[in-house]
C-alpha cells in the first residue's frame, strides 16, 4: 500500500540550531514533492517544491533534498527561531494533470529560546 | 489579492443531516481542491475541480460530492452525515503546482 511517513514524535530543538525533518514514502512515483507549514487552527502554507529530477532546493533558511532512490526527502531549517514552531507536512503528487496531493501526517517542531 | 475564503468557519450538525461547504478561490485560480483533515488520518484528498469539471478524485464514499461554478467558486456537499465525518475541511486553489489553502471549515457531527 502507499505510505508517506514523517517523524511522528515532536522535534524539540534549541533556537539557533538546525532542524531536520524526514519524509519517507513507499509505492509512489511522485512528479514532485512539497513541504507545507501548518499552524494550529489554520490551513497549510506552501514552503517549497522540489521536482523528481532535482536533488536540492533552497529558499532563505530552508533547504529540501529529494532522493528518489531512497524514496526520501529531508527538510532543513537552519538558524531556527521560536517562530518556526509549527507542524510541517510533506506532500506528494503523482498526477500527470491537475492536483491530488497526498500528505504525510506531519512532524511537530518546537523551537525553544 | 485576497486569499482563499471558506464559509462557514464552524458548523455543527447531527447524524443523518447533510451539509454544504463553500470555497472562494484566489482570483484567477481555476483549480480548486478539497481535503479532509482529522487527527487520526491527517490530510486526505477529496477531489479537485478545474473549469467546472471534476479532474481528480480521492478515495471517499459517494456521500461526498462537489461542484464548481463558472466563477471558479466551489461547494462540497456531504449527505447522510456520520460521526466520523467530523473534521476540518480545507479548500485549496492552485497556481503552477502550488496550493493555497483556506482557513478551513470545522464540521462537528453530533
Amino acid at each position: 500500500s502507499q505510505k508517506i511517513e514523517q517523524n511522528s514524535e515532536a522535534l524539540n530543538i534549541q533556537e539557533g540550531k538546525t532542524a531536520t525533518l524526514t519524509c519517507n514514502y513507499t509505492n509512489y512515483s511522485p512528479a514532485y514533492l512539497q513541504w507545507y507549514r501548518q499552524d494550529p487552527g489554520r490551513g497549510p502554507v506552501f514552503l517549497l517544491l522540489i521536482r523528481e529530477n532535482e536533488k536540492e532546493k533552497r529558499k532563505e533558511r530552508l533547504k529540501v533534498t529529494f532522493d528518489t532512490t531512497l524514496k526520501q526527502s529531508l527538510f532543513h531549517i537552519t538558524a531556527s527561531q521560536p517562530a518556526d514552531s509549527a507542524t510541517y507536512l510533506c506532500a506528494l503528487d503523482e498526477m500527470d494533470s491537475g492536483y491530488a496531493l497526498n500528505f504525510g501526517k506531519g512532524t511537530s517542531l518546537l523551537v525553544t529560546p | 489579492k485576497a486569499g482563499v475564503t471558506q464559509t462557514p468557519r464552524y458548523l455543527i450538525k447531527t447524524r443523518g443531516q447533510q451539509v454544504t461547504l463553500s470555497c472562494s478561490p484566489i482570483s484567477g485560480h481555476r483549480s480548486v481542491s478539497w481535503y479532509q483533515q482529522t487527527p487520526g488520518q491527517g490530510l486526505q484528498f477529496l477531489f479537485e475541480y478545474f473549469s467546472e469539471t471534476q479532474r481528480n478524485k480521492g478515495n471517499f464514499p459517494g456521500r461526498f460530492s462537489g461542484r464548481q461554478f463558472s466563477n471558479s467558486r466551489s461547494e462540497m456537499n456531504v449527505s447522510t452525515l456520520e460521526l466520523g465525518d467530523s473534521a476540518l475541511y480545507l479548500c485549496a486553489s492552485s497556481l503552477r503546482d502550488r496550493q493555497f489553502f483556506g482557513p478551513g471549515t470545522r464540521l462537528t457531527v453530533l
